[in-house]
């Protein structure tokens, strides 16, 4: 059974770091695509990031690119969203995400619970 | 970046009745194209991917068709735990985006 487990979100002061983890299990974590998504409160889905299974590519969505890094750790099969210079408008449920990308078959077949960061002061 | 315009909103239905959501991509993405179920405080949940193919496990009265710049997803009959958001994404690279969702209330 494929789990992904969140953590790591907090409250956070404007301009401050967090670093956000997602522990996956049940599958060959190496060969998949991960990405992480957001939520803020009574709003809709965002796409944050995403990596490659190598770590080789990343992706970012303008609204973080610069202030946010995605990595992965295939030894402890692990991922994670460094995310610097915080605001208010980045307060969401992030949710880690595991892709399908095989042809047509293109997916997110597995999500984490979410995990909630809160920027405020 | 391609842009997706879900319609509608919102919606109020009965149950037993049929409900259509639409989502238009700013440019062609094939049929790269997913569709997502979310009640509060939950994850979303795969129903669609690539356009039409029903993911294992999924009523067979949810259904999806379109390719290119239109698409739909169909509940034939909604049911009372079929209430929820609603909302397509586009997967034609790495970067994928997700159209502003759709509300389904009961009437």
């Amino acid at each position: 059974e494929v789990l992904l487990l969140d953590s790591g979100g907090d409250l956070v002061q404007p301009g401050g770091s967090l670093r956000l983890s997602c522990a996956a299990s049940g599958f060959t974590f190496s060969t998949y695509a991960m990405s992480w998504v957001r939520q803020a409160p009574g709003k809709g889905l965002e796409w944050v990031s995403a990596i490659s299974g190598s770590g080789g590519s990343t992706y970012y969505a303008d609204s973080v690119k610069g202030r946010f890094t995605i990595s992965r750790d295939n030894s402890k099969n692990t991922l994670h969203l460094l995310m610097n210079s915080l605001r208010a408008e980045d307060t969401a449920v992030y949710y880690c995400a595991k892709l399908i990308y095989r042809g047509y078959d293109r997916r997110v077949d597995s999500w984490g619970q979410g995990t909630l960061v809160t920027v405020s002061s | 970046d391609i842009q997706l315009t879900q319609s509608p909103s919102f919606l109020s239905a009965s149950v037993g009745d049929r409900v259509t959501i639409t989502c238009r991509a700013s440019q062609g993405i094939s049929s790269y194209l997913a569709w997502y179920q979310q009640k509060p405080g939950k994850a979303p949940k795969l129903l669609i991917y690539a356009a039409s193919t029903l993911q294992s496990g999924v009523p067979s009265r949810f259904s999806g068709s379109g390719s290119g710049t239109e698409f739909t997803l169909t509940i034939s009959s909604l049911q009372p735990e079929d209430f929820a958001t609603y909302y397509c994404q586009q997967l034609n690279s790495y970067a994928v985006t997700f159209g502003g969702g759709t509300k389904v209330e009961i009437k």
